[in-house]
């Protein structure tokens, strides 16, 4: 079955760096796009960013370019959000997606001093 | 990438019907139709529907989505308890990026 494993959230400190991975299992992962997609606590959700199934094609929310770099690594079924420069306001719970079929449980990210 | 809009909240009866509305405008929701999900508390969204009425397997036939101009609608009938959760509706916009609505809260009284 479809699985997606997210991991590498945490507690960083503002202007901080994080790296987030998210494992896929069951499914031919090269063949998707996939997206990160984050909830702050207590708020709805908000798409942060997207790639093509061979990584050529990606897109960014206004509020993260610049800063995040989403990647993906077909050969190892995995997809990762690198995140630099860390405001309060990226704390989130952060989902990787398959599409918007398939969602992992998510992995904390905490923003703070 | 202004976000779509959705009711803060509706409230119906149990065994009653449900149409939870998501306004967009002609660059997301009137183009591409929208993607619904549901998200009960502390867990992730699942899809309900995506491009307006196409339901992935699994998904019982009381949800259904339809589309009228910029405005896309989920329609959740015979309400059940276990229908209490938030809804978002989502869609890709002609700036190149995906936008979700700020969800509904649906209670089954």
């Amino acid at each position: 079955q479809v699985q997606l494993v997210e991991s590498g959230g945490g507690l960083v400190k503002p202007g901080g760096s994080l790296r987030l991975s998210c494992a896929a299992s069951g499914f031919t992962f090269s063949d998707y796009y996939m997206s990160w997609i984050r909830q702050a606590p207590g708020k709805g959700l908000e798409w942060v960013s997207y790639i093509s199934s061979s990584g050529s094609t990606i897109y960014y929310a206004d509020s993260v370019k610049g800063r995040f770099t989403i990647s993906r690594d077909n050969a190892k079924n995995s997809l990762y959000l690198q995140m630099n420069s860390l405001r309060a306001e990226d704390t989130a719970v952060y989902y990787c997606a398959r599409n918007l079929d398939y969602w992992g449980q998510g992995t904390l990210v905490t923003v703070s001093s | 990438q202004a976000g779509l809009t959705q009711p803060p909240s509706v409230s119906k009866g149990l065994r009653q019907t449900a149409t939870l509305t998501c306004t967009g405008n002609s660059n997301n929701v009137g183009n591409q139709g929208a993607a619904w999900l549901q998200q009960h508390q502390g867990h992730p969204p699942k899809l309900l529907s995506y491009r307006n009425n196409n339901r992935p397997s699994g998904i019982s036939e009381r949800f259904s989505a339809s589309r009228s101009g910029n405005t896309a609608s989920l329609t959740i009938t015979g309400l059940q308890p276990e229908d209490e959760a938030d809804y978002y509706c989502s869609a890709w916009d002609s700036s190149l990026s995906v936008v979700f609505g700020g969800g509904t809260k649906l209670t089954v009284l």
